[in-house]
């Protein structure tokens, strides 16, 4: 079954507290991106992957690493969390806009709560 | 820069009624534009699609958009609403550089 698979779906920690979130996609795409979900906001794209080794910041880089060594994942690191990065996180992959069938493939979602 | 616009933020309807969640967008060249419904405590779903070609685009759950160049719209729409459509509607936008812009988001409530 193609999937975006993240995990883990709930992670509650500490301030300061390095972090990781995994993103494991099975469908063999070159473009990966992570994104948070905060109400009123919509998603807003954090980093994104054109393909290994190829990361990129998007709208909201500050306090988050990513990286992509193998095309399959794109974990999504929290060096220091702080409380304003308490909020629904999401994976997604797609094919890159060359190709027609350009929808992205979300994974479940992971809920982060830093206190 | 590239965006998607979703000026209500619920929207609520009767089941068995038709819907319609707005959507316009900004965009520089040809727009690629989605649709993704997100139900309680679940990841995006991919709902429908506009690349290119006709304007009123099929797609899952029986849902429907028409892609209106001269207003930049992509409406979503559904002829008969159901209690188990009732989620969050995101429109998006896919820019040059393969990023999706999505707007706030939409409530839709269908109440039986």
């Amino acid at each position: 079954e193609a999937q975006v698979t993240q995990n883990p779906r709930y992670l509650i920690t500490v301030t300061g507290k390095k972090l990781t979130v995994t993103c494991s996609q099975n469908m063999n795409h070159e473009y990966m991106s992570w994104y948070r979900q905060d109400p009123g906001l919509g998603l807003r794209q954090i980093y994104y992957s054109m393909n290994v080794e190829v990361t990129d910041k998007g709208d909201v880089p500050e306090g988050y690493k990513v990286s992509r060594k193998e095309k399959r994942n794109f974990p999504l690191i929290l060096e220091s969390p702080s409380p304003n990065q308490t909020s629904l996180y999401f994976c997604a992959s797609s094919f890159t806009r060359e190709f027609m069938n350009t929808e992205a493939f979300f994974g479940q979602g992971t809920r982060l709560t830093v206190v | 820069a590239q965006s998607v616009a979703q000026p209500e933020d619920q929207v609520n309807v009767a089941e068995g009624n038709p819907l319609t969640v707005k959507c316009t967008y900004s965009v520089s060249g040809n727009p690629y534009l989605f649709w993704y419904v997100q139900y309680p405590n679940r990841g995006l779903q991919f709902l429908l699609k506009y690349i290119t070609g006709d304007n009123l685009v099929k797609g899952s759950y029986g849902f429907e958009a028409e892609f209106n160049k001269s207003q930049t719209s992509f409406h979503l729409k559904k002829p008969s609403a159901l209690v188990s459509d009732s989620a969050l509607y995101f429109c998006a936008v896919r820019d040059e550089g393969d990023k999706l812009v999505f707007g706030a988001g939409t409530i839709l409530r269908v109440k039986s």
